[in-house]
């Protein structure tokens, strides 16, 4: 069974940084892409970053790109969101979601983890 | 850049038929994606590549894509199938991942 759980959400002051990390089970992480995506309260989906499997490339959303780096570990299987100057905009509950290699839809996703910015 | 439009709400009697629209200015060739998302709960694929179906998806919900519009289709509404609704593509000119604004599905 294909799991996904997320941690490192929690409060944090406008500028400050936060890391998110998404460790994933029951299936071979290494030959998927991974993304984030995030969910500010009462809003839509919204899209955040992508990363490869081999060879690694990243992408990211225009209100991030300069802010927030991802990142991966296939030996760990594991996904990483480092998040700074971090804005109130960026409230919201972010999934960790995992994409077959080659399309670009998400096949499973994780439970999401809040990350709240005082302001 | 992709801009995805979905009506804000869809409202459907019991064992009716909804269809939940998703209108691209860009559609082309690309491929739409529909996401289930029920309260409090994380995202669910249910439809892939306009109109395949993950496995465990029931075959009352379809896709189909036709122009500039792709459309989610629910037969014999459940209530269990109130949720909000989200259409996605990926955007080549920009390598970005494109989330339409939702379609909220009230059983009434």
């Amino acid at each position: 069974e294909v799991q996904l759980v997320e941690s490192g959400g929690g409060l944090v002051k406008a500028g400050g940084s936060l890391r998110l990390s998404c460790a994933a089970s029951g299936f071979t992480f290494s030959t998927y892409s991974m993304g984030w995506v995030r969910q500010a309260p009462g809003k839509g989906l919204e899209w955040v970053s992508y990363i490869t499997g081999s060879p690694t490339f990243v992408y990211y959303a225009d209100s991030v790109e300069g802010r927030f780096s991802i990142s991966r570990d296939n030996a760990k299987k594991s996904l990483f969101l480092q998040m700074n100057s971090l804005r109130a905009e960026d409230t919201a509950v972010y999934y960790c979601a995992s994409s077959p290699a080659g399309f670009n839809y998400f096949d499973h996703w994780g439970q999401g983890t809040l990350v709240t910015v005082s302001s | 850049s992709s801009v995805l439009t979905q009506p804000p709400s869809v409202s459907v009697a019991p064992g009716k038929t909804a269809n939940i629209t998703c209108g691209g200015n860009n559609f082309g060739r690309k491929s739409v994606h529909w996401y289930q998302q029920k309260p409090g709960q994380a995202p669910v694929l249910v439809i892939y590549y306009n109109s395949d179906r993950p496995s465990g998806i029931p075959e009352r919900l379809s896709g189909s894509k036709s122009g500039n519009t792709a459309t989610l289709t629910i037969s014999r509404v459940e209530a269990g199938d109130e949720a909000d609704y989200y259409c996605q593509v990926w955007d080549t000119s920009a390598d970005h991942w494109v989330f339409g604004g939702g379609t909220k599905l009230t059983v009434l």
